[in-house]
């Protein structure tokens, strides 16, 4: 149990639903991420915030938006998404500056069908 | 860009030792870290070493750097089956509060009883 927390752990949804991925952490840390994996593919990085405020976004379609209201919280909402989406989407969390240590949840395995 | 490169699989007998490879692009990366993922769990930070150290030992964990080549290894001694996950190297990039990693495509270590 690392502190981080994600849900729902398995989602399948068809390409028109719209479905949100939910990650918290009571760590007190201030940045926040979300990371794609894929199946023979390295993790990718995806969103990055830090006190809330996005800080990287890596060139991620527009069908993946990032909403994070505090600290604490960080939602991945889908809407319109492809077969090719279908992967494990990891949130992690990790205090101020380089060199800390990076929390990750135990992810959301998506299934777009 | 970013490159981090890992091999893919490794297969030794309980009780050896294993070693797991990395190799990375940046020079300028301060940290590198290796994380543990087990079926169906997320990622789980073993260790990480700072890059102006050589090397650091943490119980069966061995960490060796090599700044010059930019390569790293893991080296588990007295391997047990528990040991039999996905080993990630990953090097921390950007500054500041935010620390993002850039991981390798993982190195899946069996160990056969």
């Amino acid at each position: 149990e690392t502190g981080v927390t994600q849900t729902p752990r398995h989602l399948v949804m068809g390409m028109t639903n719209k479905k949100s991925l939910k990650c918290e952490q009571h760590l007190g840390h201030n940045a926040m991420y979300w990371y794609k994996q894929s199946a023979k593919k390295p993790l990718e990085l995806m969103f990055v915030y830090n006190f809330k405020e996005q800080t990287e976004n890596n060139s991620v379609p527009s069908r993946f938006s990032p909403e994070c209201p505090n600290s604490s919280h960080l939602f991945l909402h889908l809407h319109t998404l492809q077969p090719e989406d279908s992967a494990l989407y990891l949130c992690a969390s990790s205090p101020p500056g380089r060199g800390t240590e990076a929390f990750f949840g135990q992810g959301t395995r998506l299934t777009v069908v | 860009g970013e490159d981090v490169e890992q091999s893919l699989f490794l297969s030794v007998r309980e009780g050896d030792s294993s070693v797991i490879n990395c190799t990375y692009t940046d020079s300028s990366s301060t940290y590198l870290y290796w994380y543990k993922q087990e079926p169906g769990a997320g990622l789980q930070l073993l260790t990480y070493i700072f890059s102006n150290m050589d090397m650091k030992q943490d119980q069966r964990l061995t960490v060796l750097l090599n700044k010059k080549d930019k390569h790293l290894s893991l080296r588990i001694a007295d391997t047990q089956t528990g040991d039999s996950a996905i080993y990630f190297c990953a090097e921390s990039m950007g500054g500041g509060a935010t620390n993002k990693l850039i991981f390798g495509t993982g190195t899946l270590l069996a160990v056969q009883p």
